[in-house]
This record gives structure tokens, sequence and C-alpha cells, in this order.
């Protein structure tokens, strides 16, 4: 099945500085990877998303790039701001069909320093 | 629009105990996933009905049951509470299923068991 791993753990910039979270896939069929930020006492919300047939997109200061080959994708936050700070999950698709449910990586708790 | 509701949003059961957690999805969602969030295990995948059919299964023990009714509300049901079932529970609803497209989420309902 499909295993997703997250990496740092915990993650600390300056602001203004950039951030890079990295995860890796095990599922070559996964065609859909998104990422999720979650603030305090909050649940998850989608901040951005890649499908497979791209390798990079751009939202404003967040980007994602996708290496289908190497089977990891990455979360970029450029020009970071203290607002940023929060619980940042990266998530693939598992199994098949309509029975494809998402996957989640471990969580990256990105703190932002004024 | 009103986004995912989850009642109740805190409570307490002592072991043995059984508790009912519901999800009302955004209006025109027919597909609700369950999670559950803990700090060491992260986000698990609990399970996913859609038209009030269960599509998909996580690796949980059958004391976790689920339900989807005709407007698309569920319900999550944990009996014989341990002590290892504290964690936060998340609900999420999107239009569709398999995988794919944004997953909208609640608040989650946090549960203690003592």
């Amino acid at each position: 099945g499909e295993n997703v791993e997250q990496h740092p753990s915990t993650l600390s910039v300056q602001e203004g500085d950039s951030a890079v979270i990295k995860c890796t896939y095990s599922d070559s069929a996964s065609n859909y990877f998104p990422w999720y930020k979650q603030e305090l006492g909050k649940g998850p919300q989608l901040i951005i998303d890649i499908r497979s047939n791209v390798g990079e997109k751009k939202d404003q200061r967040i980007a994602v790039t996708l290496n289908k080959t190497a089977k990891h994708f990455s979360l970029h936050i450029t020009e970071t701001q203290p607002e940023d700070s929060a619980v940042n999950f990266c998530a693939a698709p598992r199994g098949s069909g309509s029975a494809r449910q998402l996957t989640f990586g471990s969580g990256t708790q990105l703190t932002v320093l004024p | 629009k009103a986004g995912v509701t989850q009642t109740p949003r805190y409570l307490i059961k002592t072991r043995g105990q059984q508790v009912t957690l519901s999800c009302s999805p955004i209006s025109g969602h027919r597909s609700v996933s369950w999670y559950q969030q803990t700090p060491g295990q992260g986000l698990q995948f609990l399970f996913e009905y859609f038209s009030e059919t269960q599509r998909n299964k996580g690796n949980f023990p059958g004391r976790f049951s689920g339900r989807q009714f005709s407007n698309s509300r569920s319900e999550m049901n944990v009996s014989t509470l341990e002590l290892g079932d504290s964690a936060l529970y998340l609900c999420a609803s999107r239009t569709g299923t398999g995988g794919t497209g944004e997953l909208f989420f609640g608040e989650g309902s946090r549960l203690t068991v003592l």
C-alpha cells in the first residue's frame, strides 16, 4: 500500500526566509499530490495540489514540485510570514478506483520566527 | 456556504463506554471521510462513505464503525472505548470519491478517554 514519508518533522525559519518540506511516496500509480495546512484548533485546509502531468505548480508564495521518477514532491514557501506557522501535511492517494483514499504524511510543524 | 460541522467538539468518556460523533458535510457533497489524528500517529484514515455506502475502510478494529444517511450526514461510533482512542476525530467532505479532489475538513471532535 501507499506509504508517504515526510521530512522534516519540525522546521524553524526566520521571517522572510524560504521553507522547504519534502515527501516521498511508494505507489507509482499515484497521480495526485495535495498539501494541507492545519492551524491550531482547526481542521486541515488545502493550500496547493499538483497532478502527475505537471512538474511544478505555483500559487503566489507557495509552490509544489513533483519528481515522478524519484517519487518525491516538495512544498516551497517563499518570503515566509509569522502567519505561515502551522503544521503542514503532504498526502497521496492509496488504493484503486472509487476506493482510493488519501494517505497523509506525518506532518511538519513550521514555525516562522519574527 | 456553510463548512463541515462536527458535533460535539469536545467530550470525555471512560473506558468501556461508547461514543457517537456526528458530521454534517458541505451542502452538495456526497462523500464523507473520517480520520483519527493523534500526536504519535498523525492523520489515520478510518473510512469513507459515499451515497450511504462505505467505499473504503482503514486499518482499525471493528469497534470503529460508521454510517451515512440519505442527506449525506454521517456518524461514527466507537464502542468499548480504550485509553488509546483518545484523539481528535476529523470529518472531511468532498463532492466525489476516488482519492483526488479537495477534502474539506471540519474542526474535529476531541475525544478524551479516562
